[in-house]
């Protein structure tokens, strides 16, 4: 399978611990996404990265999240002391910047269940 | 700021009918991309069809199709002969001209269900 893939795809953790989520983009996309959605609701942007540099990140991404794309390749998003209004399903997505429409291809996402 | 709603958050159909999911954006810009999504149970969110606003025609992608009213800001979509696997979550989004940034902005969803 060539899609964008994340890992793991569940994720259950006591309040105050810290999560690490990873995803790894569709080879050769330069372009890498984080989203956030809350159960009946749309995703809701986090940041992005082109290659290695983080170019926007949302006010949603307080300073308990941090975000990184070591070597342009695959990211990590981390939560320290998660909190219960941190669960949600976890969205990573990838494009590659210069085609026409720079389409974003979604991963299956990581569900956070804080408890 | 960009903002897309969706103000049917259920509807259903019957197999092998017509259905209407609508949407309506607000943007000071001029020049975008809009995009509906679908959102299958437990599976990965797909690209089902998109619309440049500087194109005044209509996009078409087989049974799926777009109603696209740029003064009104609104974005509908249009199923034709729906199929059971049709039954999803679906998501209008706006997305800016890519030298402005490539965040999107998605509506709050509509469940379709559709029965045999």
């Amino acid at each position: 399978d060539t899609g964008v893939s994340q890992d793991p795809r569940h994720k259950i953790t006591k309040r105050g611990q810290n999560v690490t989520f990873r995803c790894d983009p569709i080879s050769e996309h330069n372009r890498l996404y984080w989203y956030r959605q809350t159960l009946g609701q749309g995703p809701e942007f986090l940041t992005y990265f082109q290659n290695e540099a983080q170019l926007e990140k949302s006010r949603l991404l307080s300073d308990r999240f941090s975000a990184e794309r070591p070597k342009g390749s695959f990211s990590t998003l981390e939560i320290q002391r998660t909190e219960q209004g941190d669960s949600a399903m976890y969205l990573c997505a990838s494009s590659f910047f210069r085609t026409q429409y720079n389409e974003q291809f979604f991963g299956p996402g990581t569900r956070l269940t804080v408890l | 700021a960009q903002t897309v709603t969706q103000s049917q958050p259920e509807m259903s159909v019957q197999e092998a009918e017509t259905v209407t999911l609508s949407c309506t954006y607000d943007t000071s810009e001029s020049d975008y991309y809009l995009f509906w999504y679908k959102q299958p149970p437990s599976r990965q969110m797909i690209l089902v069809i998109r619309q440049e606003a500087y194109k005044q025609q209509n996009a078409t992608e087989n049974r799926f199709s777009v109603n696209f009213q740029k003064a009104a800001k609104s974005f509908s979509l249009k199923i034709s002969d729906s199929q059971l696997g049709d039954a999803a979550m679906y998501f209008c989004a706006y997305r800016r001209r890519e030298t402005s940034g490539s965040r999107l902005t998605f509506g709050e969803g509509t469940q379709l269900t559709v029965n045999p």
